[in-house]
């Protein structure tokens, strides 16, 4: 079975830097697993903020990257402000599907 | 600019079919991109469901395969899930999505706002 893992806490102080990692039990992530990062806040809907490893949409604040990070994805906030408390999820291409991870609860504070 | 909305029974009983639907606007779903669903039980994580492209070509979870299929009404611009053989564990706000699987750009940028499911009796 795919396992895609995250941590699942992390505190980051206002304008400070974090990095959000994702990793999978079948081995080093690559670009070939086209991550993904998405973010929700409490009763919202997911809402997607890097595909294909480092691309961002066009709604997705300049203080957001997406990297390969050893052998892992990454996402990593600089400048972090209060409203980027929220769960963050990475997700995994393998061959077909897709794997969410469990997510990280990121606290500002 | 594409919206999604999902509709459909916010209650189900258990060993029933759940029959959900997503309507899209902003965009023909005929045109191109798969359209898939996702979940996420109360307090919980996401769960990926599968995805359709409008030629037929689909692709499922293979925990879920057995139960779910997605089908695609070019006519009506939506696109459906239906879910059997219900479960307590089925209970989960569902999401709709258009999906990327073009080339090098692979991704979900476009979802629903999600409807919560309730399997009980």
């Amino acid at each position: 079975q795919t396992v895609v893992t995250q941590e699942p806490s992390l505190t980051v102080s206002p304008g400070g830097t974090v990095t959000l990692t994702c990793a999978s039990n079948t081995g080093a992530v690559t670009s070939g697993y086209y991550p993904n990062w998405f973010h929700q806040k409490p009763g919202q809907a997911p809402r997607a903020l890097i595909y294909s490893t480092s691309n961002k949409y066009s709604w997705t604040p300049a203080r957001f990257s997406g990297s390969l990070l050893g052998d892992k994805a990454a996402l990593t906030l600089s400048g972090v402000q209060p409203e980027d408390e929220a769960d963050y999820y990475c997700l995994l291409y393998y061959g077909g599907s897709w794997v969410f991870g469990g997510g990280t609860k990121l606290t500002v504070l | 600019q594409v919206q999604l909305q999902e509709s459909g029974p916010g209650l189900v009983k258990p060993s029933e079919t759940l029959s959900l639907t997503c309507a899209v606007s902003g965009y023909s779903i005929s045109s191109a991109y798969y359209w898939g669903w996702i979940r996420q039980p109360p307090g919980k994580g996401l769960e990926w469901i599968g995805s359709m492209h409008h030629s037929g070509s689909t692709f499922y979870n293979p925990s879920l395969k057995s139960r779910v299929t997605i089908s695609v009404d070019t006519s009506k611009n939506q696109f459906s899930l239906k879910l059997n053989s219900l479960t307590a564990a089925d209970t989960a706000v569902y999401y709709c999505a258009r999906e990327d699987r073009t080339g090098a750009s692979r991704g979900s940028g476009y979802w629903g706002q999600g409807t919560l499911v309730t399997v009980s009796s």
